[in-house]
């Protein structure tokens, strides 16, 4: 089945705590992006990666990074996660051919509390 | 940045009712697309629009790109159940990242049966 796949779907943990969020896509897109989701803000993009080793900021980078070392998956890092992260995470893709078409893939997201 | 103005932010209807949300920007776009969140899941896309004063349906929903291509409306008819959940609009930002999508707040739908 075609999908995005993130882990974990749900965490809690604490400030400073370093944590990663896995997405993984089946699809073979070249692109895949992150959002956050913010309750009266939608969705807000945090990194995108038009392929492998190319990556950009969005439009709220501040405390992410990501790594794109192969096709398939696109990791989220907080180095020293703070409070104001705690959100709601979409992992997102598109194959090259529909990038302009607009039409996003989006995994199932992952439910972040920094304590 | 650039925003998108999404109205209303939410609706209480009763099944069976028509809905109509709309979305609004300041700046011209080229491409307008409603997506649709079920509660838990991430968000699907339902509907793009690529042409100004083009006119889309998909089943009960129907979309239309303004003409002055800042603006968009989302139609359902005869609401269901499962219509239940949040609905954003979205544009492509072309002035940044070949497929940046700048997204609405939502409009959060609950349909009564």
């Amino acid at each position: 089945e075609a999908q995005v796949t993130q882990n974990p779907r749900y965490l809690i943990t604490v400030t400073g705590k370093k944590l990663t969020v896995t997405c993984s896509q089946n699809m073979n897109h070249e692109y895949m992006s992150w959002y956050r989701q913010d309750p009266g803000l939608g969705l807000r993009q945090i990194y995108y990666s038009m392929n492998v080793e190319v990556t950009d900021k969005g439009d709220v980078p501040e405390g992410y990074k990501v790594s794109r070392k192969e096709k398939r998956n696109f990791p989220l890092i907080l180095e020293s996660p703070s409070p104001n992260q705690t959100s709601l995470y979409f992992c997102a893709s598109s194959p090259r051919e529909r990038t302009n078409t607009g039409e996003l893939f989006f995994g199932e997201g992952s439910r972040l509390t920094v304590l | 940045g650039q925003q998108l103005n999404q109205s209303p932010q939410s609706m209480f209807i009763q099944e069976g009712e028509d809905v109509s949300m709309n979305c609004t920007s300041s700046s011209i776009f080229n491409t307008w697309l409603w997506y649709k969140q079920d509660p838990g899941e991430g968000p699907v896309l339902l509907i793009a629009l690529y042409k100004a004063g083009e006119l889309t349906s998909n089943g009960r929903l129907t979309a239309q790109f303004g003409i002055t291509r800042k603006d968009s409306f989302l139609n359902i008819s005869a609401s269901i159940p499962s219509d239940v959940g949040i609905y954003f609009c979205a544009v492509q930002n072309y002035g940044g990242s070949q497929g940046n999508l700048i997204f609405g707040k939502g409009t959060k739908l609950s349909v009564k049966p």
